[in-house]
């Protein structure tokens, strides 16, 4: 059964730091993985989605890389903002309509 | 942001009590789902739609029950609510179940 690990659960970072939050999963057979924020009170919001094949992907200040083998993904902010205070989570697909999701990285980035 | 609203937004009710919770898009998306999201559980599936009257089971489906007659609604129901369904569920569209979800702001459900 897979499962999906993120660590920490929290996390403080001063204004302007680059940063990495992880994600870890058990089976390494997976279709994609993603990762969302999600704003207090709020639904997920898709950030970066990454495909099996690939190894990352990259988007204004944010890269997410794969690494299968490992089982790991790594999602990278440069230039921490205070925007950018949210929960990040990771889901994994491993057949073709089912995510399993991490429990999240709270972030928060102090101004 | 992608068409999704999710209603109602909090509900208080009873245990034992018949809920329907509602999952409305304007994207014609063809892949449709239902999760709740609990602390230190992350967000689990509850069942999911690939097509109208096309719909299984998520590693959470015990106690729920979903029907979709037409493309842009997707119904959960409880069926006789029990105090451990209290939670906040969001429903998810995606036109190709390989591509990005997006996301309802979702539904506060408090069972006393």
């Amino acid at each position: 059964k897979q499962e999906v690990t993120q660590i920490p659960a929290a996390l403080s970072v001063p204004e302007g730091e680059n940063l990495v939050l992880n994600c870890s999963f058990t089976d390494s057979a997976i279709y994609n993985l993603q990762w969302f924020r999600q704003d207090p009170g709020k639904g997920l919001t898709s950030l970066l989605l990454i495909q099996s094949s690939q190894r990352e992907q990259t988007s204004g200040r944010l890269n997410a890389s794969l690494d299968k083998s490992s089982g790991r993904s790594t999602l990278y902010i440069a230039a921490s903002q205070p925007g950018d205070s949210a929960t990040y989570l990771c889901a994994v697909s491993s057949g073709t309509y089912k995510y399993i999701f991490g429990t999240g990285t709270r972030l928060k980035v102090l101004a | 942001d992608a068409g999704i609203t999710q209603s109602p937004r909090h509900k208080v009710t009873e245990t034992g009590t018949p809920v329907t919770l509602r999952c409305h898009q304007t994207e014609n998306h063809r892949y449709m789902y239902w999760y709740r999201q609990d602390p230190g559980h992350g967000l689990r599936l509850i069942h999911y739609s690939y097509g109208v009257k096309d719909t299984d089971k998520g590693e959470v489906s015990d106690g729920y029950s979903v029907s979709r007659s037409k493309t842009e609604d997707f119904l959960l129901t409880l069926e006789s609510a029990t105090s451990s369904q209290t939670s906040v569920y969001f429903c998810a569209i995606t036109p190709d179940p390989a591509g990005p979800q997006h996301f309802g702001d979702g539904t506060r459900l408090s069972i006393l």
